[in-house]
């Protein structure tokens, strides 16, 4: 089996930026893809290939990775951004394709 | 504009089969994509279900593999999850998505999801 770890929560007021971590042992080998989900909607993809970012996604996120730990930051966090971020990877191999538990991410 | 939308039973008996349809729009099944499911229990974090291309190339997570099945109804452009035996640890929010297929496959786009509960 493999795992992806992720802090269950993070709390920080607007305008702050937000870094939620993730962590696996493969990550020095493997992208790292990150998801947002905000209460009863779909996930929706944030990071791609640890650096990424989709064309509709604000610049104020962005992803890094640094060996088996993978962040994501949200510079100058926003109320909007409230949710629980997801990361996404796959074990050495590529067979076993796994999440993180997910961060409940508040801006407060 | 793509879209996908899951339907089907919301409410399955313990040891019986769930069955989801993900009907998609604006764009082919058959094109160089593939499609997967993707499940959130409550309470949990999100589990990979299973993957497959329209050439009947199939990729399951070794922990469901013996009871799911995937159907492809290339005419309606829509495929289905089959999940037998299911027990209380089945129900979840169920999302099917699209996948990249890139160096890692990865789920770009998602459909809002269809809650199933396990209760007799």
């Amino acid at each position: 089996s493999y795992e992806l770890t992720q802090p269950p929560s993070v709390s920080v007021s607007p305008g702050q930026t937000a870094r939620i971590t993730c962590s696996g042992d493969a990550l020095p080998k493997k992208y790292v893809f990150w998801y947002q989900q905000k209460s009863g909607q779909a996930p929706v993809l944030v990071i791609y290939e640890d650096n990424k970012r989709p064309a509709d996604v604000p610049e104020r996120f962005s992803g890094s990775t640094s060996g088996t730990v993978a962040t994501l930051t949200i510079s100058g966090a926003q109320v909007d951004d409230e949710g629980d971020y997801s990361c996404y990877s796959t074990d050495t191999s590529g067979t076993l394709r796994v999440f993180g538990g997910g961060t409940r991410l508040t801006v407060l | 504009q793509l879209q996908l939308q899951e339907s089907g039973l919301g409410l399955v008996k313990p040891s019986e089969t769930l069955s989801l349809t993900c009907a998609v729009s604006g764009y082919s099944i058959n094109s160089g994509y593939y499609w997967g499911w993707i499940r959130r229990p409550p309470g949990k974090g999100l589990e990979w279900i299973a993957n497959f291309y329209h050439d009947g190339t199939t990729d399951y997570n070794p922990s469901l593999k013996r009871r799911v099945s995937i159907l492809v109804d290339t005419a309606n452009n829509q495929f289905s999850l089959r999940l037998s035996s299911v027990t209380a640890a089945d129900a979840a929010v169920y999302y099917c998505a699209r996948v990249v297929i890139s160096t890692t496959y990865y789920f770009d786009f998602w459909g809002p999801g269809a809650q199933v509960s396990v209760s007799s």
